[in-house]
């Protein structure tokens, strides 16, 4: 079992729809990670949140909105995708601190989103 | 800039046989390095770390990776493989001060029964 939770495990949706994946961890950890993961690809980062603000975007399009309500919490809303949006979306956490580097990141099993 | 080469795209091994996966990185700095493995459907699992001090390190499932600085690798290993290790393995580096994680491309491992 992993400890980092996402939530759905599958999701389909049309491109105009708008959706929400969410991600838990319970570790105390305080930096949370947002990838984006193709088929027997390596997982692309989206977004970093270090101690719930927003560090890191990747250059992703504004029909990706991450949110961190709390240091338990990320979530990443989706609005207007397009079908090359289709991947495993991958929730992860780490210690928070720039420190921590040499601490490895826990990822989360993932959310299958298709879209239509 | 941080950078992680792995130059075979699947690695085929007989069951019983030892298998290695080959890792090499690129980095201004000390680097921290990671393995991980994907199963089908399944997030990454952290298999092994390595931050300083002894170069061969040990990890989860029988799991272990040399540190050789000369070369700038970190070849996995596993002394008898399983057809269980079959799967996707991703070698990753980080460095001091930096919150991204470098990905190599992967490796499909495959074990023959």
């Amino acid at each position: 079992d992993t400890e980092v939770t996402q939530t759905p495990k599958h999701l389909v949706m049309g491109m105009t729809n708008k959706k929400s994946l969410k991600c838990e961890q319970h570790m105390g950890h305080r930096a949370m990670y947002w990838y984006k993961q193709k088929a027997k690809k390596p997982p692309e980062l989206m977004f970093v949140y270090s101690y719930e603000k927003l560090s890191i975007n990747e250059s992703v399009p504004s029909r990706f909105s991450p949110e961190c309500p709390n240091s338990s919490l990320l979530n990443l809303h989706l609005h207007a995708l397009q079908p090359e949006d289709s991947a495993l979306y991958l929730c992860a956490s780490s210690q928070g601190s720039l420190r921590a580097a040499n601490q490895p990141q826990h990822f989360g099993d993932g959310t299958r989103l298709s879209i239509l | 800039a941080q950078s992680v080469a792995q130059p075979e795209d699947q690695v085929n091994v007989a069951e019983g046989n030892p298998l290695t996966v080959k890792c090499t990185y690129s980095v201004s700095g000390n680097p921290y390095l990671f393995w991980y493995v994907q199963y089908p459907n399944r997030g990454l699992q952290f298999l092994l770390k390595y931050i300083t001090g002894d170069n061969l390190v040990k990890g989860s499932y029988g799991f272990e990776a040399e540190f050789n600085k000369s070369q700038t690798s970190f070849h996995l290993k596993k002394p008898s493989a399983l057809v269980s290790d079959s799967a996707l393995y991703f070698c990753a580096v980080r460095v001091f001060g930096n919150n991204r994680l470098a990905f190599g491309k992967g490796n499909q491992v495959v074990v023959i029964p």
